[in-house]
């Protein structure tokens, strides 16, 4: 596509239950992040992959935190049985069609909030 | 891992005044460096990036970039802002032979007409 898509837009979740977010990367890059963005904060790393390889996942939170993109393109975010302290903007980015650096695009984001 | 600092968490200027942000970044090797920009209710923007060669870069809408290497740091400059400047700027690294890329926590810019 021409742009990082993300779904939904907005999640409301109740305490305890589980979420999945979705990424679609712009078409061919390889690198793909997840970044969460509490309200007044910059984008907190997540995780990182190279093709479907998940090159860093230190900024996961928690075990509750797992992410996947199984085919090297669209990625998941899966979240465990939410907390309130997940509510926060989560963003996907795409860069690179190769491994050497390039600027990263991103989503819209997906806003979660855990009542 | 790389990690970004950014000194002025809030800044308010009148229009036509002159803006300088402050980025330092930690890491050991070279670098590439960002400066993304996000309106109210927007989605992360690139504003500006070094790669290489000339230290001084230009962006959009106006704004340049100084990569100080001795100083490891990469402040954004504009000579004179304007209401519609108002954002949060965020400065960003990656190592040069990957994308692996982290951010700074942001500064605010306020601009009042």
């Amino acid at each position: 596509g021409a742009g990082v898509s993300q779904s939904p837009r907005y999640k409301v979740a109740k305490r305890g239950q589980d979420v999945a977010l979705r990424c679609d990367p712009i078409s061919g890059h390889v690198s793909l992040f997840w970044y969460q963005q509490a309200l007044g904060q910059g984008p907190e790393f997540l995780t990182y992959f190279q093709n479907e390889a998940q090159l860093d996942k230190s900024g996961l939170p928690s075990d509750r935190f797992f992410a996947e993109r199984p085919e090297g393109s669209v990625s998941t975010l899966k979240i465990q049985r939410t907390q309130q302290e997940d509510s926060a903007v989560y963003l996907c980015a795409s860069s690179g069609r190769g491994l050497v650096g390039t600027e990263a695009f991103f989503g819209q984001g997906t806003r979660l909030t855990v009542v | 891992a790389q990690s970004v600092s950014q000194h002025n968490h809030h800044v308010i200027l009148s229009e036509a005044a002159s803006l300088e942000l402050g980025c330092n970044y930690s890491y050991g090797g070279t670098v590439n460096l960002f400066w993304y920009v996000q309106y109210p209710g927007q989605h992360l923007q690139l504003l500006l990036k070094y790669f290489s060669g000339d230290p001084l870069v230009k962006g959009i809408k106006g704004f340049e970039a100084e990569f100080i290497k001795s100083k490891f740091s990469f402040n954004l400059r504009k000579p004179s802002v304007q209401w519609s400047d108002t954002a949060e700027y965020f400065c960003a690294v990656s190592p040069y032979n990957n994308n692996d890329m982290r951010f700074g926590a942001g500064t605010r810019l306020t601009v009042k007409p």
